[in-house]
């Protein structure tokens, strides 16, 4: 198994706080990413990352912020969470070293995120 | 724009049928990548296949198989001999140039025993 940690599993937070998700490789991966996942909508991307502090906005960014200072970390930020936040996040890596590579995400295995 | 596209929102089998998920693709690239993933009830995604837009050859590994056609923008999988523990969501992804991957809605294949 790709060597990637999310945390929290789950969290149940109320709207207007602030919630931090972290993901951990364990890869030295130049690439990654934050997908959240809602019924009918399947996996969108928010925001991803190409190198330390390097960092870019997915399809669906709006609310919120990724900051990578590790290569082995990228956290994504909801400043004020909402109840359309709620879903399934997931980080993703992939061994991609720039260029037309695409090589395979590989995900870790989510956060159930709940804002009441 | 780039666009997957998966019709069937949910398939029900009985186990030993085969069967067939569809995913249509929309890009101007000329060269990207296709992918399919599993997730099965556990929750976790699982990387089952790449494939170029340079190689139109089909893949057989087992009991699945892909079938790649430029011409028509479809990338489809097919299980052959279904059984229990093919039941899952499978999601169609494409990734043209720049490492961004576009995923489909996915297909939630249900195999009745």
């Amino acid at each position: 198994d790709a060597g990637i940690t999310q945390s929290p599993r789950h969290k149940v937070t109320e709207t207007g706080t602030p919630v931090t998700l972290r993901c951990h490789q364990t890869e030295n991966h130049r690439y990654m990413y934050w997908y959240r996942q809602d019924p009918g909508h399947g996996l969108r991307l928010i925001h991803y990352s190409y190198g330390v502090k390097d960092t870019d906005k997915g399809e669906v960014s709006d609310g919120y912020s990724v900051s990578r200072s590790k290569t082995e970390d990228f956290l994504l930020t909801l400043e004020s969470a909402t109840s359309s936040q709620t879903s399934v996040y997931f980080c993703a890596i992939s061994e991609a070293e720039g260029g037309f590579d695409n090589s395979p995400l590989h995900f870790g295995n989510g956060t159930r995120l709940t804002v009441t | 724009a780039q666009k997957v596209t998966q019709a069937q929102t949910e398939i029900s089998v009985v186990e030993k049928e085969d069967v067939t998920l569809d995913c249509v693709y929309e890009t101007r690239d000329t060269t990207y990548y296709l992918f399919w993933y599993k997730q099965p009830p556990s929750g976790e995604l699982v990387f089952l296949i790449r494939r170029n837009s340079f190689d139109e050859q089909n893949e057989i590994s087992g009991r699945y198989s892909w079938n790649f056609q430029k011409s028509t923008s479809s990338f489809n999988f097919t299980i052959t001999a279904s059984q229990v523990v093919d039941s899952a969501v499978y999601f169609c992804a494409l990734s043209p140039t720049g490492n961004q991957f576009y995923f489909g809605t996915g297909t939630s294949l249900t195999v009745i025993p």
